[in-house]
């Protein structure tokens, strides 16, 4: 069973930040936090992860609260092109894990 | 360096045929996973293999379904006697070790229609 927890739907206007919650209230110490979104009916994309220190990579910027309960993936400059699901998971660092995908967040960006 | 290779991207089979599904990771990559999108639903996973090992099973259905990933070449998910309900998107997935702190690249997917 997927251990977080996103809205199902999210809109964003084109051009303006996208930011996408997710609540992981039982994530363990060992566990990362990942997001993957999934464009129409592709492959999932790699989009970012982190432990427990914000990161920032070319795609998006990942904030993660102090407690570790609950983060916000944010697309800074949302193109019609991030139409798509997106996926958070928590996955601990350990041999033998996979990713386990819940509903994620649809987010259809608008013109 | 190539992405994951599915193939084929589409697949037609008449109910109790089997189809075979293949997956090769990217280079260096000795973890794939395989997983499952039904249609309008979300994904599942169903196995995980290392180079001639299989990790974890636990989302396969009990029968019909197997997985391997040989020494030399693709893994292969088979699935024997199909059904309408074994439509759906396989896509695997791969990576250099454990997903733990490491990103998995995807492929495109295998489109199964079982007619």
């Amino acid at each position: 069973d997927a251990k977080t927890t996103q809205p199902p739907s999210m809109d964003c206007a084109e051009g303006r930040a996208a930011n996408l919650p997710c609540n992981h209230s039982t994530i363990s110490g060992n566990e990362y936090v990942y997001w993957y979104r999934q464009i129409h009916s592709q492959g999932p994309q790699y989009i970012i992860h982190g432990l427990k220190n914000n990161e920032t990579n070319e795609m998006a910027s990942l904030i993660i609260t102090e407690d570790r309960k609950s983060s916000t993936l944010i697309l800074p400059h949302a193109t019609l092109r991030d139409t798509a699901v997106y996926y958070c998971i928590v996955s601990a660092d350990n041999a033998g894990n996979m990713l386990t995908f819940g509903g994620g967040t649809r987010l259809m960006v608008k013109p | 360096n190539a992405g994951v290779m599915q193939n084929p991207r589409h697949l037609v089979r008449r109910r109790g045929q089997e189809a075979r599904l293949r997956c090769s990771p990217m280079k260096g990559h000795s973890h794939v996973y395989w997983y499952r999108q039904l249609p309008e639903e979300g994904l599942k996973f169903m196995v995980y293999l290392q180079k001639e090992n299989i990790i974890d099973e636990s989302g396969m259905p009990k029968e019909r379904f197997s997985a391997e990933f040989p020494k030399e070449g693709p893994s292969i998910l088979r699935i024997q006697q199909v059904v309408r309900g074994d439509s759906a998107a396989y896509f695997c997935a791969s990576s250099p070790r454990g997903v733990g702190n490491t990103e998995a690249f995807f492929g495109q997917g295998t489109r199964l229609t079982v007619v």
